[in-house]
């Protein structure tokens, strides 16, 4: 079973700083998905990574594979970007995702 | 193209009742996965379906269940309720099995009383 440990569990920043989330897993993956959630319950997926780095807008995502690592990086936060960040991993079987507790991200103007 | 629907919103249910709950995913798409989410075990894989047969499932009891039908939308089931099945159940739904970008419907809340 994948163990999915997330930093920071919370993290308040100020409106414009550079804000950098953390995923690690314990075994192998076939992808590994960034999602963010809303006050009221909408997720969203941001990204799905099976190598390297992928960008979109102020948001960046990267993976390191041997290291079984990723990050989720804003540039230029705004508060809009207060949310819940939750990284989630897909094995190479038939397991479904398995999630991380997930971020509080608060982003103060 | 209209999102991911989920029916109801809100449902209030007794201990010990059966709960039916509805998910039609994109046009087109025919993957749907279902997901438990509460404050304490955060987000768990239930189930996932993929042209009508189930593909996967997660540690949940047999009490669970789930189908899909031929226009792909899917139905999750829940008997004999217990308390700490209150929760947020979400679904989401992907082109295929390979092109897995998700797209999460806004779930329907279950409070069993």
């Amino acid at each position: 079973k994948n163990e999915v440990e997330q930093s920071p569990q919370n993290l308040t920043a100020q409106e414009g700083e550079f804000i950098t989330i953390n995923c690690s897993y314990s075994v192998g993956i076939s992808a590994l998905h960034w999602l963010q959630q809303h006050p009221g319950g909408g997720i969203v997926s941001l990204f799905m990574l099976s190598s390297g780095k992928k960008k979109h807008g102020r948001l960046i995502a990267t993976i390191n594979i041997q290291e079984k690592h990723s990050s989720l990086h804003i540039t230029a936060s705004h508060p809009r970007d207060s949310a819940v960040y939750i990284c989630a991993v897909k094995g190479g079987g038939a397991d479904g995702l398995t999630f991380g507790k997930g971020t509080h991200l608060i982003i103060q103007p | 193209k209209a999102g991911v629907t989920q029916t109801p919103r809100y449902l209030i249910k007794t201990r010990g009742q059966q709960v039916t709950l509805s998910c039609s995913p994109i046009s087109g798409h025919r993957s749907v996965s279902w997901y438990q989410q509460t404050p304490g075990q955060g987000l768990q894989f239930l189930f996932e379906y993929f042209s009508e047969t189930q593909r996967n499932k997660g540690n949940f009891p047999g009490r669970f269940s789930g189908r899909q039908f031929s226009n792909s939308r899917s139905e999750m089931n829940v008997s004999t309720l217990e308390l700490g099945d209150s929760a947020l159940y979400l679904c989401a739904s992907s082109e295929g099995q390979r092109k897995r970008v998700l797209h999460f419907g806004n779930g329907t809340r279950l409070t069993v009383t």
